[in-house]
């Protein structure tokens, strides 16, 4: 079956702008979570929505937000973006939100200049 | 709060020599122990977790792990690497009391490389 689908792949945004990256989980999946990777910081979880529902929020500022559609299909936004914003944005997808089964996206690479 | 630490940024090592990739956590609760592994541009593929019962766990590909509650730690050992097992390697944790227990807390990662 598909695996865990994002789009785009790479993005580059200027500083200031908004961008919206959209994550399609594993047919069956309710619940999808999104990671920032940085080198400086690492791997950051950044929310998790199931039922279309935000269930769990990490430590990141208002600028981030997301949302989930009624077939869990999942987008994240990031407002006013800044140079710090430039990472890989990774989502995770698992029928109920357990991390045994989560299965993760290739991300997509977001670059702000 | 939970914290992971992996104690090598980087580890080179011979193909066909045995490696240990090591991770500590911070916790005082039970918790859920994970090894991911990350190819150079790709998202991240579960090599194997602990989550309750027999303190070692293997993976198909000869990665094992054992979980150490004394030692808070859950090492990574291969006994004989491959080419092929080059890439990067993150230890996590998360809290099984959390609803929606996917807010994992991950290491800083490992990055193995095997020399020929």
């Amino acid at each position: 079956k598909a695996g865990v689908t994002q789009t785009p792949r790479y993005l580059i945004k200027t500083r200031g702008q908004q961008v919206t990256l959209s994550c399609s989980p594993i047919s069956g999946h309710r619940s999808v979570s999104w990671y920032q990777q940085t080198p400086g910081q690492g791997l950051q979880f950044l929310f998790e929505y199931f039922s279309e529902t935000q269930r769990n929020k990490g430590n990141f500022p208002g600028r981030f937000s997301g949302r989930q559609f009624s077939n869990s299909r999942s987008e994240m936004n990031v407002s006013t973006l800044e140079l710090g914003d430039s990472a890989l944005y990774l989502c995770a997808s698992s029928v109920t939100g357990g991390p045994a089964e989560a299965f993760f996206g290739q991300g997509t690479r977001l670059t702000v200049v | 709060a939970q914290s992971v630490t992996q104690l090598d940024s980087q580890v080179p090592v011979f193909e066909e020599a045995p490696v240990e990739l090591r991770c500590n956590y911070s916790s005082s609760v039970s918790v859920y122990l994970f090894w991911y592994v990350q190819y150079p541009n790709q998202g991240l593929q579960l090599l194997l977790k602990y989550l309750s019962g027999s303190t070692l766990v293997e993976s198909i590909n000869g990665f094992e792990a054992e979980f150490n509650k004394s030692q808070t730690s859950f090492h990574l050992r291969k006994p004989s690497v491959h080419i092929s097992d080059t890439a990067e390697y993150f230890c996590a944790v998360s809290d099984p009391l959390i609803q929606g227990a996917q807010k994992l807390v991950f290491g800083q990662g490992t990055r193995l490389t095997i020399n020929p």
